[in-house]
């Protein structure tokens, strides 16, 4: 398909676990964007990449979060020693040019359940 | 305060009515305002996309920004069952990240 394709769709864990999730943007398309989105609250932004670099981490929680592209295309979203506050939909979006575009394409999100 | 604010609803309309969604917004710097619709289980999706105040008209959709007052709305014409979903209003401060709100749930009665 031409849209944003993330996998697993659905994942399920125990506390402490190591989890990936990822992320396959539109052709084409140089930044990536990772969100987090909790029941009932707008996506909250993790972390934006231009290329294969990260232009903007602010938005990693602590230092069990951590987001790879190393080919500028697929990206990695890596949480160690998983927590039951870390249980959200992960979204990842992708945009031709990035900020002040105004057009973020999302994918259909990797639904994390921390047991 | 929150970055961005958005009465999270629900709320509840008959089919056909106008309907009204706002947000407003603390930081001055936002400079391009946009509204997301995402129905249950799927991700958000572009329904417009403005960067000066005043109105922009889209179908049945319209876009509302005041800078001012720091406000932005959407209002729907002719509300249709199929427009039942969560509306998500964002703001990119260009050169950051882009914002969003909480989301306000719509729900469209036949």
């Amino acid at each position: 398909g031409a849209g944003v394709s993330q996998t697993p769709s659905n994942k399920v864990t125990e506390k402490g676990k190591y989890v990936e999730l990822r992320c396959d943007p539109i052709s084409g398309h140089t930044a990536l964007y990772w969100y987090r989105q909790s029941l009932g609250q707008g996506p909250e932004f993790l972390i934006y990449f231009q290329g294969t670099g990260a232009a903007d981490d602010s938005g990693l929680p602590n230092d069990r979060f951590f987001a790879v592209r190393p080919e500028g295309s697929v990206s990695t979203l890596k949480i160690q020693r998983t927590e039951r506050g870390d249980s959200a939909v992960y979204l990842c979006a992708s945009s031709f040019q990035g900020l002040g575009t105004g057009e973020l394409f999302f994918g259909e999100g990797s639904r994390l359940t921390v047991l | 305060q929150k970055e961005v604010e958005q009465d999270p609803g629900p709320l509840s309309v008959p089919e056909g009515a106008i309907v009204s969604l706002n947000c407003t917004y603390s930081n001055s710097a936002f400079q391009y305002f946009m509204w997301y619709r995402q129905y249950s289980r799927k991700g958000p999706e572009l329904l417009m996309y403005t960067y000066s105040s005043g109105n922009k008209e889209d179908g049945r959709f319209t876009a509302q920004v005041d800078k001012s007052s720091k406000y932005i709305s959407l209002f729907i014409r002719d509300s249709q069952p199929s427009d039942s979903a969560t509306y998500l209003c964002a703001l990119d401060n260009y050169g950051q990240n882009f914002v969003f709100g909480p989301g306000t749930r719509l729900s469209v009665l036949p």
